[in-house]
């Protein structure tokens, strides 16, 4: 069976640290691999998509990784913020299932000023 | 563009009561999706669309129905509303899964607020 997991479910961290919040999925031969913030009581905003030729993906001070091999993501978050106080979750899609995508059941991220 | 919209943003229902919810796109994409989301378990997989016309299951499709009559439409209704349907909704479409990565990110609405007593 194709899933994701995310661990910790919550992580809190005084502001300023770099931090690492991880995604570990079964079955290596996935499309693509997206990160999304969602905030309480919103919608999800998506942070950072990688393909699965790709090894890692930088946006602002985010940057997410991939290795297929070990099943593995990170969404590594430099300087840490209050403002990036959110759950983060991670989605999968695989090529055998490619229409349709499993999601992880998120890290919700506390950053302490 | 307004990007994914979802009416309503609540709803209180009665037990075997039905409601549709409506999610609305306007970015030409072809794949839609409708999602649950319950408190520490993540998204799931309701129903999805690749395209007008068609429709298939998700991971936990029991009890619901869909329709994708027109291509930046995707209903989803409750024909007898039960308190385990009690979650929060959420509608998400993207351009396909082939073509560049940019077409593979799903877009999401801001959710549907849903209790069934």
């Amino acid at each position: 069976k194709q899933e994701v997991t995310q661990i910790p479910a919550a992580l809190s961290v005084p502001e300023g640290e770099n931090l690492v919040l991880n995604c570990s999925f079964t079955d290596s031969a996935i499309y693509n691999l997206q990160w999304f913030r969602q905030d309480p009581g919103k919608g999800l905003t998506s942070l950072l998509l990688i393909q699965s030729s790709q090894r890692e993906q930088t946006s602002g001070r985010l940057n997410a990784s991939l290795d297929k091999s070990s099943g593995r993501s990170t969404l590594y978050i430099a300087a840490s913020q209050p403002g990036d106080s959110a759950t983060y979750l991670c989605a999968v899609r695989w090529y055998s299932s490619a229409s349709k995508i499993i999601f992880g059941s998120g890290t919700r991220l506390s950053i302490r000023p | 563009n307004a990007g994914v919209t979802q009416t309503p943003k609540f709803r209180v229902l009665k037990t075997g009561q039905s409601m549709t919810l409506l999610c609305a796109q306007d970015m030409n994409h072809e794949y839609m999706y409708w999602y649950r989301q319950d408190p520490g378990m993540g998204l799931r997989l309701i129903h999805y669309s690749v395209g007008e016309g068609t429709t298939a299951k998700g991971e936990v499709p029991d009890g619901y129905n869909v329709s994708r009559l027109k291509k930046q439409n995707f209903l989803l209704g409750l024909e007898s509303a039960a308190p385990s349907q009690t979650s929060v909704y959420f509608c998400a479409s993207s351009y396909s899964t082939g073509g560049p990565p940019s077409y593979n990110e799903q877009f999401f609405g801001p959710g549907t607020r849903l209790t069934v007593l």
